[in-house]
C-alpha cells in the first residue's frame, strides 16, 4: 500500500459529461502529480501541485483542470469528456515535489460511452 | 520533448531465468527510478538511483545509473512468476529552474512457470 488514495476506483460516464477524481496524498507528501494512461501507453504527465499552488503542467487538455487544497488533497475535473479520455488516471505524491520519488495509488479507471 | 527509450518493449521468459532491461536518453539526468505496475494497480518504485555510477540492490533487482547518466539498467536474476508485469524507468532532470519527470514506454515481462 503506497499511501495514496484515489476515489472512485471506477467511473463509466457519457460523451459530454463532467467527472471529478480525487486522491488524498500519502501523509507528510505536500506534492501531487495526476498522470494519464491509456491502453498500452506509458505514462503522461498532467499536472502537478506543490503544497496548493500548480507547480509544473504537462500535457493536459483544456476541458481538463485540477487543483490541490488546503488539507493537500486533490481534484482532476474532467469536462466535456470523449471517447478517447476513456484511461487509468493516476494520481500520485511525493515530500518535496522536487528531487523525492513519487508514490502512486492504484488509480481511477474511467470510461466514457 | 524529452523521450526515454526503453527496451526491450516486451519480454517472454521462462522461470528461473535472469532478465535485463534498459533506458537510454540523449539528455542528462539527475535521478533514475524504476518502478513495476501490476494489472489494474498503480505503478510502484522499486529502487531509485541518485548518482553516476551508482548500483543499488533490492532482493533480487540490481539497478545501476550509467556513468554518462543518459541510462539506466534493471536486472532481475532467477525470475519467478510474480515478477510478471510491466516495468517502467523514469528520469528525473532539472529544466528550466524545475524539476522534470520522464517515464519510459514500459517493459512488459511474461514469465512462464
Amino acid at each position: 500500500d503506497s499511501g495514496v488514495t484515489q476515489t472512485p476506483k471506477h467511473l463509466i460516464t457519457a460523451t459530454g459529461q463532467r467527472v471529478t477524481l480525487r486522491c488524498s496524498p500519502r501523509s507528510g507528501d505536500l506534492s501531487v502529480y495526476w498522470y494519464q494512461q491509456s491502453l498500452d501507453q506509458g505514462l503522461q504527465f498532467l499536472i502537478q501541485y506543490y503544497n496548493g499552488e500548480e507547480r509544473a503542467k504537462g500535457n493536459i487538455l483544456e476541458r481538463f483542470s485540477a487543483q490541490q487544497f488546503p488539507d493537500l488533497h486533490s481534484e482532476l475535473n474532467l469536462s466535456s469528456l470523449e471517447l478517447g479520455d476513456s484511461a487509468l488516471y493516476f494520481c500520485a505524491s511525493s515530500v518535496d515535489g522536487r528531487y523525492s520519488p513519487l508514490h502512486f495509488g492504484n488509480g481511477t479507471r474511467l470510461t466514457v460511452t | 520533448g524529452q523521450q526515454l527509450n526503453q527496451s526491450p518493449q516486451s519480454m517472454f521468459i521462462q522461470e528461473g531465468e535472469d532478465v535485463s532491461m534498459n533506458c537510454t536518453s540523449s539528455s542528462i539526468f539527475n535521478t533514475w527510478l524504476w518502478y513495476k505496475q501490476d494489472p489494474g494497480e498503480g505503478p510502484v518504485l522499486l529502487i531509485a538511483l541518485y548518482k553516476a555510477g551508482e548500483l543499488t540492490s533490492n532482493g533480487r533487482l540490481t539497478a545501476q545509473f550509467g556513468i554518462t547518466r543518459k541510462d539506466s539498467f534493471l536486472n532481475i536474476s532467477a525470475s519467478i512468476p510474480s515478477d510478471v508485469g510491466i516495468y517502467f524507468c523514469a528520469g528525473q532532470r532539472t529544466q528550466g529552474g524545475s524539476e522534470k519527470l520522464v517515464f519510459g514506454k514500459g517493459t512488459k515481462l511474461t514469465v512462464n512457470p
